[in-house]
């Protein structure tokens, strides 16, 4: 119930190319999805998060496409950067008995973008 | 970066030994996590503290264990330690404990 699956758990993309990352999670009780990058020896830093709520988000080149049916999101980037070339982590949110708002994460993904 | 600072930035341990890790939070956040992340998944988050009192814990003994002050930073206390608690430990904080988390850099524990 509280796992969140996460794929592919590796991707190369060309320089400009649009890199496409996918989530699936079974606990409707989910409020909050972000996305955090990861650069190696680094902790995760907050790119971009949705709430369940809105379809489809866009900050820059980076969007959150949301399907609560499917129970499922991804994230997209578009043109995308050496610079990119990072692990990215999904999560999902909720807010426990305790009122601590607790993250669970995929597996990660690493990207590789080629110049 | 977030403003979320913790110490030390890398130790070595031996197994049985106990350890302390350290976190300053970010300025204006009363609330801080804790995660556990081992090298090439995903963080396990191990509890909250807020108001001096742990509000939430994941999935981890109570071995683990933690404190926050009135200064709102945090301590992560790990005993007994077992080889399996080598990790990236992750703090993070927020401006309450419903709210979007912020990670520092995180402590690396290598326990031998």
């Amino acid at each position: 119930q509280q796992q969140v699956k996460q794929s592919p758990q590796s991707l190369i993309v060309q320089k400009g190319g649009i890199s496409i990352i996918n989530c699936a999670y079974e606990n409707t009780a989910f409020d909050y999805f972000p996305w955090y990058q990861q650069f190696p020896g680094k902790g995760p830093a907050l790119l971009i998060a949705i709430r369940p709520d809105v379809s489809e988000k866009k900050e820059g080149r980076f969007t959150i496409s949301f399907n609560k049916s499917a129970k499922q999101f991804s994230l997209h980037i578009m043109d995308s950067q050496p610079g990119d070339s990072a692990t990215y982590f999904c999560a999902a949110s909720i807010v426990n008995s305790g009122s601590a708002r607790q993250l669970t994460f995929g597996s990660g993904t690493q990207l590789t973008v080629l110049p | 970066e977030t403003g979320v600072t913790q110490s030390p930035t890398h130790l070595i341990k031996t197994r049985g030994q106990q350890v302390t890790l350290r976190c300053s939070s970010q300025s204006g956040h009363n609330t801080v996590s804790w995660y556990q992340q081992a090298l090439g998944q995903g963080p396990q988050f191990i509890f909250q503290y807020y108001r001096e009192e742990e509000n939430g814990r994941g999935n981890f003994p109570p071995r683990f264990s933690g404190l926050q002050f009135p200064n709102y930073s945090s301590e992560l206390n790990v005993n007994a330690l077992e080889l399996d608690d080598s990790a990236l430990y992750l703090c993070a904080s927020s401006p309450g404990p419903g709210n979007t988390i912020y990670f520092g850099e995180g402590s690396w524990l290598t326990v031998v």
